[in-house]
């Protein structure tokens, strides 16, 4: 069964340091994986997504994730974070289902803090 | 493109009464729609995956008989919470997935519509 682990419900950094939220997943086959980010009263936005491609992804707003089979990670980073970046994240895990669609599986989310 | 829509973005009603909330995909056709459920600082918990012109398939847990969801068309579901009490304020969230977009298994997601019943 898929699932995903987010560690650290809220992480805070400093405007202008590096962003690292991380995601660590479980699947029993090779896994599609997404970082969607929620600001408040909002619904989910895409930032990335890895499905089997590249394991280096690049997503908007200069976020990156890398898909590390031998760690099954998938942690989030920005070189350097911006006010406008304090929001929800969350990692997901694609869970394939019989007749051709998926469903997501969500982290517990991060909840991302910058700081003048 | 993949623009999905919610309404009422909040709407607020009294115990006992339904609630019907829209969620449309506004330039794509997606055969499924998925609903959930998100709580203050939490994650959001799938309740149903909705199929046109079929029924809806719950997770567990979930009471079919008050959440109602039809899906009549590719661009339209409802999600109609019965006989809401208190305990069924939260924020809906909806999402879509693109029939026609090259990898099927990216979800659009609606911008949410928050319920509070008193």
């Amino acid at each position: 069964a898929q699932s995903v682990t987010q560690l650290g419900s809220h992480v805070s950094v400093s405007e202008g340091a590096l962003v690292l939220l991380r995601c660590n997943y479980s699947s029993s086959v090779p896994p599609y994986l997404f970082w969607y980010v929620q600001y408040p009263n909002q619904g989910l936005q895409l930032l990335l997504k890895y499905t089997s491609a590249a394991t280096l992804v690049k997503g908007i707003n200069g976020f990156e994730a890398e898909f590390k089979k031998s760690e099954t990670s998938f942690h989030l980073t920005k070189p350097s974070a911006h006010m406008s970046d304090a929001a929800e994240y969350f990692c997901a895990v694609s869970l394939h289902l019989s007749g051709g669609y998926n469903k997501l599986i969500f982290g517990a989310g991060t909840r991302l803090a910058v700081h003048p | 493109g993949a623009v999905v829509s919610q309404h009422p973005s909040w709407v607020i009603c009294k115990s006992g009464t339904s609630v019907k909330i829209e969620c449309r995909s506004l330039d794509f056709q997606a055969t499924t729609m998925f609903w959930y459920r998100q709580f203050p600082k939490q994650s959001l918990m799938l309740m149903a995956t909705s199929n046109e012109g079929s029924k809806a398939t719950y997770e567990q847990g979930v009471e079919k008989d008050k959440f109602l969801i039809n899906h009549a068309s590719l661009t339209l579901s409802t999600l109609t919470v019965t006989s809401a009490h208190p305990e069924d304020s939260s924020f809906y969230i909806c999402s879509a997935r693109d029939l026609g977009g090259l990898r099927n298994d990216e979800q659009y997601f609606g911008p949410g519509t928050r319920l509070t019943v008193t």
